[in-house]
């Protein structure tokens, strides 16, 4: 079955320490997003790909990192200079960044602080 | 800045109350209009597509409809089995190209039998 995976479902992270949520596609899709979602709010959009190689931050960037070194793959990093990473992440991928087709979404991991 | 409002934020229903959930939304040049279920520790679930003033989609219990300045997701004869979050997220062309989703908050519904 084509579609999204992320993992862990769940993750605990320690002060000081940088955690890395992985999220694999088999949808052939060239778009890839990360958003992150706390209770009772929408989903902000952290760090987007468009294509291989090359992403660009969203409006909650910072103490986040990822790389798109495959069409597939688009881990993120949550840094020790994100000083309030308790959230639920949502990895999610779209056929076409130009287009208008809808995104598609993993189960999410949960980040908690230890 | 483009943004969604969504109401209520929580709605509670017997089985079989029917209800409508509203997303009123600013945006400049709105390219799609998107909502989606979400269920408890999951991501969300796409339902409907609308992409112009008048349109209308439907799936099962589930109907929605669009204006110029907002979104209705209409509930008909709703089951305990439609108990979820209905997020409403607007597409526009983001400031570097692509089209990116701006959320709104979700209305989350409770249907009792």
């Amino acid at each position: 079955d084509g579609g999204i995976t992320q993992s862990p479902k769940y993750l605990f992270r320690k002060e000081g320490q940088n955690v890395t949520l992985s999220c694999e596609q088999n949808l052939n899709h060239d778009a890839m997003y990360w958003y992150r979602q706390d209770p009772g709010q929408g989903l902000r959009l952290i760090y987007y790909s468009q294509i291989v190689n090359d992403f660009q931050k969203g409006d909650i960037a910072e103490g986040y990192s990822v790389s798109r070194e495959k069409k597939e793959s688009f881990p993120l990093t949550v840094t020790s200079a994100q000083k309030n990473p308790t959230a639920f992440y949502l990895c999610a991928s779209s056929q076409d960044p130009y287009g208008r087709q809808p995104q598609h979404f993993g189960d999410g991991t949960r980040l908690s602080i230890l | 800045e483009d943004q969604v409002t969504q109401s209520p934020e929580a709605l509670r229903l017997q089985e079989g109350e029917s209800s409508s959930l509203n997303c009123s939304y600013t945006v400049s040049g709105l390219r799609g209009l998107f909502w989606y279920r979400q269920d408890p520790g999951k991501g969300p679930e796409f339902l409907f597509t609308l992409y112009s003033a008048g349109e209308e989609k439907e799936k099962e219990r589930l109907k929605a409809t669009l204006t110029k300045k907002e979104s209705f997701l209409h509930i008909t004869a709703p089951k305990p089995e439609d108990s979820a979050t209905y997020l409403c997220a607007v597409q526009a062309p983001m400031r570097n190209a692509g089209n990116m989703l701006t959320f709104g908050g979700g209305t989350r519904l409770m249907v009792k039998p």
